[in-house]
């Protein structure tokens, strides 16, 4: 079956450039999305379609998804995109999740 | 604005079923699927399955066929998720959100644009 797989934690100090991965078998034949999820909050759909923002997200977040890996790249990262991250791709009739990755802005 | 409100938190015995409900508004119910998905404490999102409103044709991830039913009532734009045999492994935040497929350039997304606030589900070992 396939799966997405993401680094489970990474850190970032803030103004700087944060590059989540997610990698799956030929992804980037596939579209992907990204959630933002931080705690006791529902998640929120910051990128999908690889890389189009919905309306209220702030144009520091962008994505681009090419050969097996799909990336999430948050610039000039502030303390409040501390949350879990997740990708989500599509693949044989049914929705997947990557494990997630913690980030964290010190 | 779109909003999708569940019911309150349950605690439920082993072998049990657990019947959740998120109530929609702000949009046309029919138009949207609605997804069950759920986390696990420490764990990742794992989605559950699917309804169409409109038909009540429902699809559900393998892990939860046979345990999972998730139906409707468009009277009150209101959709359901019941999970019957509950295990302590259950326990978990269960969130409805609402689906949005898209097909372009030969390849197909379905991701979800809206969330609920999420119900926790409790079965104690």
């Amino acid at each position: 079956s396939y799966e997405l797989s993401q680094p489970p934690s990474m850190s970032v100090s803030p103004g700087q450039t944060a590059s989540l991965t997610c990698s799956g078998d030929e992804l980037g034949a596939k579209y992907s999305c990204w959630y933002q999820h931080k705690p006791g909050q529902s998640p929120v759909l910051v990128i999908y379609q690889d890389n189009k923002r919905p309306s209220g997200i702030p144009e520091r977040f962008s994505g681009f998804n090419s050969g097996n890996t799909a990336t999430l790249i948050i610039r000039a990262t502030q303390a409040m995109d501390e949350a879990d991250y997740y990708c989500q791709a599509w693949d044989s009739g049914t929705v997947l999740f990557g494990g997630g990755t913690k980030l964290t802005v010190l | 604005q779109v909003q999708l409100v569940q019911s309150g938190a349950e605690v439920k015995k082993p072998g049990a079923s657990v019947k959740v409900s998120c109530k929609a508004s702000g949009y046309t119910f029919s138009n949207y699927d609605i997804n069950w998905l759920r986390q696990a404490t420490g764990q990742g999102l794992e989605w559950m399955g699917w309804m169409n409103p409109t038909t009540g044709n429902s699809v559900y991830a393998q892990k939860f066929q046979g345990r999972v039913t998730i139906t409707r009532d468009t009277s009150i734009s209101t959709a359901y998720m019941e999970l019957s045999g509950l295990k302590s492994e259950d326990t978990a935040v269960y969130y409805c959100a609402r689906g949005h497929s898209l097909y372009t350039n030969n390849l197909y997304l379905y991701y979800f644009d809206s969330w609920g606030q999420g119900t926790l589900v409790t079965v104690p070992s």
